[in-house]
């Protein structure tokens, strides 16, 4: 059964760091987009960033440009999100998902991420 | 903020039918393929819908996908108190999410 699961939330000071992990099992990792979709409490879904099968192509929401990047290994089947100078608007829960036919056909149980003084 | 629109909320009683529209442009939803998601509290989304109107295996035939020009509707028939969540249309236009339904049943 295909399986993500998405970890290295936490509570972080505004302008600090936070890693994101994804590990993904029973499928080839390696053939597959990969996202990451966030959650603000009580809000809507927000997609902020997707990588390439190599990783050679990555794409970001504009809010997260120059601050959040996105990367794989697929020897690990494992997807990233180094996120820096966090802001309190960047409070939510990370999910990430796997893209497949136009759409995110699996999904983590999703991480989350608190940015508070 | 999203740049597709949902009503916030539809109810309707057990065994009757809702509809959820999601209206977008010409830029999203009319150059692009729609997805239906359907999110219980505390939990992940789930894909209800890809491709406009096709279902992933496991998903019952009471959930419905199309699209017409800028909008997109999923429909639900035979409403159960199973089906109380939120659902959230998507389209790729870099990927963008709509606002988000209640469904309540009544």
């Amino acid at each position: 059964e295909v399986q993500l699961v998405d970890s290295g939330g936490g509570l972080v000071q505004p302008g600090g760091s936070l890693r994101l992990s994804c590990e993904a099992s029973a499928f080839t990792f390696s053939q597959y987009w990969m996202s990451w979709v966030r959650q603000a409490p009580g809000k809507g879904l927000e997609w902020v960033a997707n990588i390439k099968p190599d990783g050679s192509d990555k794409n970001y929401v504009d809010s997260v440009k120059g601050r959040f990047t996105i990367s794989r290994d697929n020897a690990k089947n494992s997807l990233y999100l180094q996120m820096n100078s966090l802001r309190v608007e960047d409070t939510a829960v990370y999910y990430c998902g796997r893209e497949s036919a136009w759409a995110f056909d699996y999904w983590g149980q999703g991480t989350l991420v608190t940015v508070s003084s | 903020q999203s740049v597709l629109t949902q009503p916030p909320s539809v109810s309707a009683a057990p065994g009757q039918m809702v509809t959820i529209s999601c209206s977008g442009s010409s830029s999203n939803i009319g150059n692009s393929h729609v997805s239906w998601y359907q999110q219980f509290p505390g939990t992940a989304p789930k894909l209800l819908i890809y491709d406009n109107n096709k279902r992933p295996s496991g998903i019952p035939d009471r959930f419905s996908g199309s699209k017409s020009g800028t909008s997109a509707t999923l429909g639900i028939t035979g409403l159960q108190t199973g089906d109380e969540a939120d659902y959230y249309c998507g389209t790729w236009n870099g990927m963008v999410f709509g606002t988000g339904t209640k469904v309540t049943v009544l």
